[in-house]
Protein backbone atom coordinates (compact mmCIF):
# COMPACT_ATOMS: atom_id res chain seq x y z
CA UNK A 1 0.00 0.00 0.00
CA UNK A 2 2.69 2.60 -1.05
CA UNK A 3 1.58 6.10 -1.58
CA UNK A 4 1.04 7.71 -5.39
CA UNK A 5 4.21 9.32 -6.79
CA UNK A 6 3.10 13.08 -7.43
CA UNK A 7 5.80 15.85 -7.90
CA UNK A 8 6.36 18.17 -4.81
CA UNK A 9 5.38 21.15 -6.60
CA UNK A 10 3.96 22.84 -9.66
CA UNK A 11 4.25 26.75 -10.55
CA UNK A 12 2.42 28.84 -13.12
CA UNK A 13 1.48 32.18 -13.80
CA UNK A 14 -2.18 33.50 -13.81
CA UNK A 15 -3.73 32.00 -17.50
CA UNK A 16 -1.20 29.67 -18.37
CA UNK A 17 -2.04 25.66 -17.74
CA UNK A 18 -0.44 22.98 -15.12
CA UNK A 19 -0.30 19.69 -14.90
CA UNK A 20 -0.05 17.28 -11.79
CA UNK A 21 1.13 13.62 -12.28
CA UNK A 22 0.37 10.93 -10.23
CA UNK A 23 1.79 7.74 -10.95
CA UNK A 24 1.11 4.18 -9.63
CA UNK A 25 1.20 0.51 -10.78
CA UNK A 26 -0.62 -1.71 -12.79
CA UNK A 27 -2.67 -2.25 -8.93
CA UNK A 28 -3.97 0.76 -8.59
CA UNK A 29 -3.77 3.29 -11.04
CA UNK A 30 -3.18 1.22 -13.93
CA UNK A 31 -5.97 -1.41 -12.57
CA UNK A 32 -9.10 0.91 -12.21
CA UNK A 33 -10.44 3.50 -13.73
CA UNK A 34 -11.19 5.18 -10.60
CA UNK A 35 -8.66 7.73 -9.78
CA UNK A 36 -10.03 11.05 -7.83
CA UNK A 37 -8.25 13.94 -7.48
CA UNK A 38 -8.88 16.64 -4.21
CA UNK A 39 -7.90 20.15 -3.84
CA UNK A 40 -7.27 21.39 -0.51
CA UNK A 41 -6.64 24.57 0.57
CA UNK A 42 -4.59 25.48 4.08
CA UNK A 43 -6.83 24.24 7.08
CA UNK A 44 -9.50 22.98 4.94
CA UNK A 45 -10.74 19.83 4.33
CA UNK A 46 -10.41 18.50 1.30
CA UNK A 47 -12.71 19.60 -1.69
CA UNK A 48 -13.58 16.87 -4.98
CA UNK A 49 -12.00 17.79 -8.02
CA UNK A 50 -12.00 14.66 -10.47
CA UNK A 51 -13.87 11.33 -10.46
CA UNK A 52 -13.43 8.67 -12.65
CA UNK A 53 -10.36 9.79 -13.99
CA UNK A 54 -11.45 12.71 -16.08
CA UNK A 55 -14.97 13.56 -14.55
CA UNK A 56 -16.25 16.91 -13.22
CA UNK A 57 -18.59 17.17 -10.36
CA UNK A 58 -21.12 19.86 -10.39
CA UNK A 59 -19.99 23.02 -9.46
CA UNK A 60 -16.11 22.28 -10.35
CA UNK A 61 -14.69 24.76 -13.57
CA UNK A 62 -14.33 23.30 -16.47
CA UNK A 63 -10.51 24.63 -16.45
CA UNK A 64 -9.86 21.25 -14.46
CA UNK A 65 -9.55 18.22 -16.58
CA UNK A 66 -8.51 14.60 -15.92
CA UNK A 67 -6.70 11.90 -17.26
CA UNK A 68 -4.89 8.49 -17.56
CA UNK A 69 -2.63 7.03 -19.66
CA UNK A 70 -1.23 2.95 -18.10
CA UNK A 71 -0.31 3.89 -14.25
CA UNK A 72 -0.03 7.55 -14.36
CA UNK A 73 -2.86 9.72 -14.31
CA UNK A 74 -3.15 13.55 -14.53
CA UNK A 75 -4.95 16.53 -13.48
CA UNK A 76 -4.07 19.98 -15.74
CA UNK A 77 -5.46 23.11 -14.68
CA UNK A 78 -5.88 25.15 -17.54
CA UNK A 79 -6.32 29.01 -17.41
CA UNK A 80 -4.91 29.55 -13.88
CA UNK A 81 -6.19 31.52 -11.22
CA UNK A 82 -5.04 32.88 -8.03
CA UNK A 83 -7.80 30.45 -6.15
CA UNK A 84 -6.05 27.80 -7.58
CA UNK A 85 -3.52 27.66 -5.21
CA UNK A 86 -3.95 24.86 -3.24
CA UNK A 87 -2.62 21.75 -2.23
CA UNK A 88 -3.80 18.38 -4.68
CA UNK A 89 -3.94 14.99 -4.23
CA UNK A 90 -4.78 11.92 -6.58
CA UNK A 91 -6.33 9.01 -5.11
CA UNK A 92 -6.73 5.44 -6.60
CA UNK A 93 -9.21 2.60 -5.37
CA UNK A 94 -6.85 -0.69 -5.39
CA UNK A 95 -9.41 -3.43 -5.38
CA UNK A 96 -10.22 -3.38 -1.26
CA UNK A 97 -8.65 -0.63 -0.21
CA UNK A 98 -7.78 2.98 -1.72
CA UNK A 99 -4.44 4.99 -2.21
CA UNK A 100 -3.74 8.28 -1.89
CA UNK A 101 -0.61 10.58 -4.17
CA UNK A 102 1.98 12.39 -1.89
CA UNK A 103 0.02 15.63 -2.75
CA UNK A 104 1.16 18.30 -4.95
CA UNK A 105 1.56 22.40 -3.73
CA UNK A 106 0.36 24.27 -6.83
CA UNK A 107 2.01 28.18 -6.80
CA UNK A 108 0.35 30.54 -8.50
CA UNK A 109 2.88 33.14 -9.88
CA UNK B 1 -26.83 19.83 2.33
CA UNK B 2 -24.72 17.01 3.27
CA UNK B 3 -23.01 17.30 6.27
CA UNK B 4 -20.33 15.39 8.76
CA UNK B 5 -19.12 16.47 12.01
CA UNK B 6 -16.27 14.38 13.29
CA UNK B 7 -15.76 14.45 17.24
CA UNK B 8 -13.88 12.43 20.29
CA UNK B 9 -9.99 13.45 19.44
CA UNK B 10 -8.13 14.32 22.12
CA UNK B 11 -4.80 13.70 23.76
CA UNK B 12 -4.15 9.98 24.58
CA UNK B 13 -1.14 8.23 25.83
CA UNK B 14 0.78 5.69 23.64
CA UNK B 15 -1.07 2.55 24.08
CA UNK B 16 -4.18 3.90 24.92
CA UNK B 17 -7.53 4.29 23.15
CA UNK B 18 -10.04 6.48 21.62
CA UNK B 19 -13.29 6.19 19.76
CA UNK B 20 -14.07 8.73 17.23
CA UNK B 21 -17.43 9.33 15.94
CA UNK B 22 -18.73 11.02 12.93
CA UNK B 23 -22.06 12.53 12.31
CA UNK B 24 -24.15 12.60 9.01
CA UNK B 25 -27.13 14.62 8.06
CA UNK B 26 -28.62 15.68 4.71
CA UNK B 27 -28.59 12.00 3.05
CA UNK B 28 -30.10 8.79 3.54
CA UNK B 29 -26.76 7.50 5.21
CA UNK B 30 -27.89 3.63 5.36
CA UNK B 31 -27.06 3.80 1.83
CA UNK B 32 -23.75 4.98 1.46
CA UNK B 33 -20.12 3.45 2.33
CA UNK B 34 -18.35 5.51 4.71
CA UNK B 35 -14.62 6.27 5.08
CA UNK B 36 -11.84 7.67 7.49
CA UNK B 37 -8.34 9.13 6.23
CA UNK B 38 -6.13 10.78 8.12
CA UNK B 39 -3.55 13.63 7.49
CA UNK B 40 -0.81 14.02 9.72
CA UNK B 41 -0.39 17.85 9.67
CA UNK B 42 1.69 19.21 7.31
CA UNK B 43 1.71 16.32 5.60
CA UNK B 44 -0.08 14.28 2.95
CA UNK B 45 -3.70 12.22 2.82
CA UNK B 46 -3.59 8.10 4.05
CA UNK B 47 -7.02 6.26 4.01
CA UNK B 48 -7.37 4.27 6.75
CA UNK B 49 -10.96 1.90 6.66
CA UNK B 50 -14.81 1.67 5.05
CA UNK B 51 -17.85 0.34 5.83
CA UNK B 52 -20.41 -0.11 3.36
CA UNK B 53 -24.14 1.29 4.01
CA UNK B 54 -25.51 -2.17 5.94
CA UNK B 55 -22.05 -2.33 7.92
CA UNK B 56 -21.92 -5.96 6.39
CA UNK B 57 -18.51 -5.53 4.42
CA UNK B 58 -15.42 -3.37 5.78
CA UNK B 59 -11.87 -2.85 4.71
CA UNK B 60 -8.88 -1.15 6.73
CA UNK B 61 -5.33 0.00 5.36
CA UNK B 62 -2.31 -2.98 6.92
CA UNK B 63 -1.19 -0.17 9.37
CA UNK B 64 -4.34 0.20 11.02
CA UNK B 65 -4.96 -3.43 10.82
CA UNK B 66 -6.17 -5.26 13.71
CA UNK B 67 -5.90 -2.15 16.27
CA UNK B 68 -8.68 0.23 14.79
CA UNK B 69 -12.32 -1.25 14.38
CA UNK B 70 -14.88 0.88 11.86
CA UNK B 71 -18.84 0.66 12.58
CA UNK B 72 -21.84 2.23 12.45
CA UNK B 73 -25.75 3.19 13.70
CA UNK B 74 -28.14 3.75 11.06
CA UNK B 75 -30.53 4.27 13.42
CA UNK B 76 -27.79 7.44 14.80
CA UNK B 77 -26.44 8.11 11.21
CA UNK B 78 -23.31 7.97 12.93
CA UNK B 79 -19.91 5.99 11.27
CA UNK B 80 -17.36 5.31 14.32
CA UNK B 81 -13.49 4.43 14.33
CA UNK B 82 -12.85 2.85 17.13
CA UNK B 83 -8.79 3.29 17.70
CA UNK B 84 -6.61 1.07 20.03
CA UNK B 85 -2.83 0.30 20.81
CA UNK B 86 -2.24 4.13 19.68
CA UNK B 87 1.51 5.10 18.76
CA UNK B 88 2.71 8.27 18.13
CA UNK B 89 2.86 7.56 14.44
CA UNK B 90 -1.21 7.49 14.47
CA UNK B 91 -1.14 11.31 15.57
CA UNK B 92 -3.27 13.40 12.75
CA UNK B 93 -6.52 14.95 12.02
CA UNK B 94 -8.97 12.25 11.19
CA UNK B 95 -11.37 12.49 8.34
CA UNK B 96 -14.82 10.77 7.68
CA UNK B 97 -15.85 10.99 4.24
CA UNK B 98 -18.97 9.69 2.13
CA UNK B 99 -18.43 6.90 -0.29
CA UNK B 100 -19.72 7.94 -3.83
CA UNK B 101 -22.76 5.61 -4.90
CA UNK B 102 -21.95 3.75 -7.89
CA UNK B 103 -18.31 4.08 -7.85
CA UNK B 104 -15.14 4.36 -5.58
CA UNK B 105 -14.24 7.83 -4.62
CA UNK B 106 -15.55 10.16 -1.87
CA UNK B 107 -17.79 13.03 -2.34
CA UNK B 108 -18.38 14.55 0.60
CA UNK B 109 -15.89 15.04 4.32
CA UNK B 110 -16.06 16.50 6.82
CA UNK B 111 -13.61 19.04 9.22
CA UNK B 112 -11.88 16.22 10.67
CA UNK B 113 -11.44 15.48 14.33
CA UNK B 114 -7.51 15.55 15.71
CA UNK B 115 -5.95 12.61 17.37
CA UNK B 116 -2.86 13.31 19.40
CA UNK B 117 -0.65 10.50 21.01
CA UNK B 118 2.04 11.67 23.47
CA UNK B 119 3.26 11.00 27.16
Amino acid sequence: QSALTQPHSVSGSPGQSVAISCTGTSSDVGGYNYVSWYQQHPGKAPKLMIYDVSKRPSGVPDRFSGSKSGNTASLTISGLQAEDEADYYCCSYAGTFYVFGTGTKVTVL
Amino acid sequence: EVQLVESGGGLVQPGGSLRLSCAASGFTFSSFWMHWVRQVPGKGLVWVSRIKGDGSSTNYADSVKGRFTISRDNAKNTVYLQVNSLRAEDTALYYCARGASGSYYTDFWGQGTLVTVSS
